[in-house]
């Protein structure tokens, strides 16, 4: 079965870190951008950060540059997302989401068509 | 950044209605759009890519249309299952940016 099964959240003080794991069995990892998306409590959706297939294109929004890093090993089918110096506002739900990258002759598309069950982040003393 | 604008940011609808979503974005982004539902408590789901692109399995009652500033989410019979909030993204240039949703209701 194609999915994608987050861990690693949880409790943490402001300024403290967290590592984020995405496990994606069932479909050729490898082969497809990744993503990060974040839903504050009663709020809407957020893309956080994009990872190319081989690691070559990163890109991340402005409020967490510097902070957060995006980051795959292949050869374990997981994605990562290491946060530094967080802050209250970081305080979410993280969903790790495959890109299926649809291409119409030189156009690409994102289309996020697998999103994990979410993991927890809450940010507080 | 690309802001998208959604409205209306909610609505009431019946069942049967016909309804209608509009993503409004603050530059050109050609049909660089998806849309997706989200029920509470569950990960969004994808409806729509490249505007207009049913994405396999997905209700044909679902629509997209749209090119440049401009889209259009449209249900053409709301059934029971749809009631949700739906979200724009647009995927022209990075960051990507969302739409601040529009809840479905029951009226």
């Amino acid at each position: 079965e194609v999915q994608l099964v987050e861990s690693g959240g949880g409790l943490v003080q402001p300024g403290g870190s967290l590592r984020l794991s995405c496990a994606a069995p069932g479909f050729t990892f490898s082969s497809y951008w990744m993503i990060w998306v974040r839903q504050a409590p009663g709020k809407g959706l957020e893309w956080v950060a994009t990872i190319k297939q081989d690691g070559s294109e990163i890109y991340y929004v402005d409020s967490v540059k510097g902070r957060f890093t995006i980051s795959r090993d292949n050869a374990k089918n997981s994605l990562y997302l290491q946060m530094n110096s967080l802050r209250a506002e970081d305080t979410a739900v993280y969903y790790c989401v495959r890109d299926r990258d649809f291409i119409d002759g030189s156009r690409h598309y994102d289309a996020l068509d697998i999103w994990g069950q979410g993991t927890k982040v809450t940010v507080s003393s | 950044a690309i802001q998208m604008t959604q409205s209306p940011s909610s609505l009431s609808a019946s069942v049967g209605d016909r309804v209608t979503i509009t993503c409004r974005a603050s530059q050109g982004i050609r049909n660089d759009l998806g849309w997706y539902q989200q029920k509470p408590g569950r990960a969004p789901k994808l409806l729509i890519y490249a505007a207009s692109s049913l994405q396999s399995g997905v209700p044909s009652r679902f629509s997209g249309s749209g090119s440049g500033t401009d889209f259009t989410l449209t249900i053409s019979s709301l059934q029971p299952e749809d009631f949700a909030t739906y979200y724009c993204l647009q995927d022209y240039n990075y960051p990507r940016t969302f739409g601040q949703g529009t809840k479905v209701e029951i009226k």
